[in-house]
């Protein structure tokens, strides 16, 4: 199973929106509606951020939203704050009954 | 609130093996699918398994599937990982984490794996 597909960096000023996408195949990200996000930051553990394609965990700042077209899955974050410097990550389950995650994309906020 | 620690990492020889604990409280363990995810230094994350809640149903990566073990046992709220023939490229930090509808979360701070001679 390949990984999904992420741009490496992303970079945006305070205050702007940026977009962050995943592509993978039919056998996954386009045929499902399980799609997931996650934000890691240095050192520590992943945090689940949007799951089932559009979804926000509670606690998750409503600046996150997650959209799906296709076999490509986008992240957009709104109102970029310097707190969202970080890696992000998407993951989807397969048609094989297992998880693939993407490659990873790091956040810059300028 | 919900935690989970794993233990069990450590340092040994390629071909050896290495059993990874993860303790779980603050919530039904029973209930829920369980998952191991790594990540080798510096690199992106990596699914590796998952086991069903009773234990019934259980998938692995390619990359470890027929080398690595998972399993549970809900009396003790535990999940485990039994890793044999291991290789230098499955060094990494590995993580236990509950599965939310088709998400992971929480996820426990990951216990490093190192493999070398």
């Amino acid at each position: 199973q390949s990984a999904l597909t992420q741009p490496a960096s992303v970079s945006g000023s305070p205050g702007q929106s940026i977009t962050i996408s995943c592509t993978g195949t039919s056998s996954d990200v386009g045929g499902y509606n399980y799609v997931s996000w996650y934000q890691q930051h240095p050192g520590k553990a992943p945090k689940l951020m949007i799951y089932d394609v559009s979804n926000r965990p509670s606690g998750v700042s409503n600046r996150f939203s997650g959209s799906k077209s296709g076999n490509t899955a986008s992240l957009t974050i709104s109102g970029l704050q310097a707190e969202d410097e970080a890696d992000y990550y998407c993951s989807s389950y397969t048609s094989s009954s297992t998880l693939v995650f993407g490659t990873g994309t790091k956040v810059t906020v300028l | 609130q919900v935690q989970l620690v794993e233990s069990g990492g450590g340092l040994v020889k390629p071909g050896g093996s290495l059993r990874l604990s993860c303790a779980a409280s603050g919530f039904t363990f029973s209930d829920y699918y369980m998952s191991w995810i790594r990540q080798a230094p510096g690199k992106g994350l990596e699914w590796v398994s998952y086991i069903s809640s009773s234990g019934s149903t259980i998938y692995y990566a390619d990359s470890v599937k027929g080398r690595f073990t998972i399993s549970r046992d809900n009396a003790k709220n535990s999940l485990y990982l039994q890793m044999n023939s291991l290789r230098a490229e499955d060094t990494a930090v590995y993580y236990c984490a509950r599965f939310v509808a088709a998400g992971v979360d929480p996820w426990g701070q990951g216990t490093l794996v190192t493999v070398s001679s």
